[in-house]
């Protein structure tokens, strides 16, 4: 059974720091992942997705990686922003949940002006 | 480009009541839609999916049913709410003809049963 974790729960840190949120699976048989951002009360805003046979993907300011053999991932912001605040959560896609995204519970990011 | 409504956003209802959520994608055909539930401090919970009208898989037992009488609309329904039904609903589709395997969610429902 695939599960995710994220860890820690919550993270606070200034305004203009580089920071990384991590990502852990146990089952490194993935078709993808995914990194979403949840603000209060809305629903799930795709970040980046990554296939099983990528490495990397970068959007702006995010820059996502994959290392399927070791069961991670990591979601690099660059120079964040208060606006950055929000939960930051990770889905994998696996051929043994048929195409059922398993989530970890998020990381809580507040970003202090 | 492809968008996915989800109403309402808010819902009170007692104990008891009946329950319909619809949600409805545009702009692609043959989807895989989900419907999802997010306690406080539990993560994302799926409940159903579907890969076709009137193909539907429950993930967990419980008060709720869902129906997908049009291949881009997604129904989320219950006879007799309970206050444990109360929670945060989201939809989600992925697939389609693009092959598409990134997932989309719509904005939630609130759902409140007092």
């Amino acid at each position: 059974k695939q599960e995710v974790t994220q860890i820690p729960a919550a993270l606070s840190v200034p305004e203009g720091e580089n920071l990384v949120l991590n990502c852990s699976f146990t089952d490194s048989a993935i078709y993808n992942l995914q990194w979403f951002r949840q603000d209060p009360g809305k629903g799930l805003t795709s970040l980046l997705l990554i296939q099983s046979s990528q490495r990397e993907q970068t959007s702006g300011r995010l820059n996502a990686s994959l290392d399927k053999s070791s069961g991670r991932s990591t979601l690099y912001i660059a120079a964040s922003q208060p606006g950055d605040s929000a939960t930051y959560l990770c889905a994998v896609d696996s051929p043994r949940a048929n195409s059922k995204l398993t989530f970890g519970k998020g990381i809580t990011l507040s970003v202090r002006p | 480009s492809q968008t996915i409504h989800q109403w309402p956003a808010t819902l009170v209802q007692p104990v008891g009541s009946p329950l319909s959520l619809e949600c409805t994608v545009e702009g692609t055909s043959n989807p895989n839609l989900y419907w999802y539930r997010q306690a406080a401090g539990r993560g994302l919970q799926l409940l159903f999916y579907s890969v076709g009208i009137g193909q539907i898989s429950s993930e967990v037992p419980q008060n709720l049913s869902a129906s997908r009488p049009q291949d881009r609309q997604f129904i989320l329904s219950s006879k007799k709410l309970l206050l444990s039904d109360s929670g945060f609903y989201l939809c989600a589709w992925s697939g389609g003809l693009e092959m598409n395997t990134e997932a989309f969610f719509g904005q939630g429902t609130r759902l409140t049963v007092v």
